[in-house]
């Protein structure tokens, strides 16, 4: 399996423009997950997803945000519109079941940057 | 909901020393342990984990001691070498079906030789 892939690695954008995220997580895995991460927050859970179902999206930080899972193979995150403190990587992660004390894989990441 | 601390937000060694890296947390239910490597511009890997029923676990250089009386858990990196500087992420969790991974804020450790 080539791993949790996410598209695109880089992204810059102007700010108010409609940013989408992908993620392919590893076949066989009924959890993923959204995490952002930037210098002064850390790795902060997005949206986390079981069997592609939304199970908390209390990390959204706001309704700019949104995410869906429409198959087991593919997940995406848009943010719209945009805005400069958006900037951030984002990561996609995958792990065989959320919460039972599973590994989670992640993606490279997207970096993102609104100007 | 779980809040975790990691102490210290950044620990600079030289090459050979030891490096302690402590997690504290707060539910009570937790009894999954896992440290992660984020070395710069890479994405987080899992390195070690333990679970409540083990007080330590040790993998090569590093290991992972546990006191769930106090709510924290450590990692320990002996003979440190320069690859081994990254940021250090904690992600304590409960054992429940539909729970994600929480990390801590992330300890930086650099190695100079």
């Amino acid at each position: 399996d080539a791993g949790v892939i996410q598209s695109p690695r880089h992204e810059v954008t102007e700010m108010g423009q409609e940013v989408t995220l992908r993620c392919k997580p590893i076949s066989g895995h009924n959890s993923l997950f959204w995490y952002r991460q930037t210098m002064m927050r850390g790795l902060e859970l997005l949206i986390y997803f079981n069997n592609n179902v939304p199970i908390d999206d209390s990390g959204m930080p706001e309704d700019r945000f949104s995410a869906k899972m429409p198959n087991a193979s593919f997940s995406t995150l848009k943010i719209q519109p945009s805005e400069p403190r958006d900037s951030a990587v984002y990561f996609c992660a995958s792990s065989l079941e959320a919460g039972l004390n599973t590994e989670a894989f992640f993606g490279q990441g997207t970096r993102l940057t609104v100007v | 909901g779980e809040n975790v601390e990691q102490h210290p937000s950044t620990l600079s060694v030289q090459e050979g020393d030891s490096a302690v890296i402590k997690c504290t947390y707060s539910d009570s239910a937790s009894n999954y342990f896992p440290w992660y490597k984020q070395e710069l511009g890479k994405r987080p890997q899992l390195i070690i984990d333990i679970r409540s029923n083990v007080g330590e676990k040790k993998d090569q250089r590093i290991a992972v001691t546990l006191n769930k009386t106090a709510k924290h858990f450590s990692l320990h990196i002996t003979e440190t070498q320069p690859e081994d500087s990254a940021v250090y992420f904690c992600a304590p969790s409960a054992n429940q079906a539909g729970t994600a991974l929480i990390f801590g804020k992330g300890t930086t450790l650099s190695v100079s030789s």
